[in-house]
C-alpha cells in the first residue's frame, strides 16, 4: 500500500501570499490530521477531517483552513502568510472510525516564508 | 486540556549504553499514550503505544515504556542504543473519547560512536 503522500514537498512564499498543501492519505483511511512543526514549538495540531468533516481543531488563527474532499484527500490553506508561518506541515492519516488509532504520516511540506 | 512535557531537549549517549527519554502528561480524563520517531528528513513512524491492559509495552527495535499513571509518566527505554537509533522521538497522548493527539516539544537522540 502506498504511504501517505504530500504535495508540495517545498515550498518558498513571500509575507501576504497564501499557500496550499495537499495529502493523500493511505487507501481506505478516511481521517487526515494537519499538524505544524517547528524547532521550538514541536508539533502542533492544525485540525482534523473526517468523511469531509472537520471533527477536530486546534489553536490556530482563521488564516488556516483546511478541507477534505469525497476520496478523503485533504489541502490546508493559509492566507495571508506571516514569516512565522515558516515550518514543516505533516498530515497523517488513520482509518478514524474510532479512538484511538496509529496515525500514519506523510514526509511534510517544508515551507518558507520570506 | 491535555498536555505533554518532555523534559530533555537533547539527550547524547554513547552507543550500547542504556537510555531514558522522560515524558510526563496531564489529563484529567483517560488517555492512550504514544511513542512515536522521526528519522531526519523524513515523517513520525509510531515506535510504540499504551492503550489498555499491562502497562509495558514494547517495540520491535528493542525500544519499551512504562505507563505509570500515579506518576502520570510514560518514559521510554532502551538497553543498549544504537547508532541508527539517532533521532527525534516524541510522546504524544490521546484522550480516550476524542480525535485528537496533542504531542510533546520532542526529545532528539543522538548516538556517539
Amino acid at each position: 500500500k502506498a504511504g501517505v503522500t504530500q504535495t508540495p514537498r517545498y515550498l518558498i512564499k513571500t509575507r501576504g501570499q497564501q499557500v496550499t498543501l495537499s495529502c493523500s492519505p493511505i487507501s481506505g483511511h478516511r481521517s487526515v490530521s494537519w499538524y505544524q512543526q517547528t524547532p521550538g514549538q514541536g508539533l502542533q495540531f492544525l485540525f482534523e477531517y473526517f468523511s469531509e468533516t472537520q471533527r477536530n481543531k486546534g489553536n490556530f488563527p482563521g488564516r488556516f483552513s483546511g478541507r477534505q474532499f469525497s476520496n478523503s484527500r485533504s489541502e490546508m490553506n493559509v492566507s495571508t502568510l506571516e514569516l512565522g508561518d515558516s515550518a514543516l506541515y505533516l498530515c497523517a492519516s488513520s482509518l478514524g472510525a474510532t479512538s484511538p488509532e496509529t496515525q500514519y504520516f506523510g514526509p511534510g511540506t517544508r515551507l518558507l516564508v520570506l | 486540556a491535555q498536555s505533554v512535557t518532555q523534559l530533555d531537549s537533547q539527550v547524547p549517549v554513547f552507543e550500547e549504553a542504556p537510555v531514558e527519554l522522560r515524558c510526563n502528561y496531564s489529563s484529567s480524563v483517560s488517555v492512550y499514550l504514544f511513542w512515536y520517531v522521526q528519522y531526519p528528513n523524513q515523517g513520525l513512524q509510531l515506535l510504540l503505544k499504551y492503550l489498555s491492559g499491562s502497562t509495558l509495552v514494547k517495540s520491535i527495535n528493542g525500544f519499551e515504556a512504562e505507563f505509570n499513571k500515579s506518576q502520570t509518566s510514560f518514559h521510554l527505554r532502551k538497553p543498549s542504543v544504537h547508532i541508527s537509533d539517532t533521532a527525534e522521538y516524541f510522546c504524544a497522548v490521546s484522550d480516550t473519547g476524542g480525535f485528537k493527539t496533542i504531542f510533546g516539544a520532542g526529545t532528539r537522540l543522538f548516538v556517539k560512536a
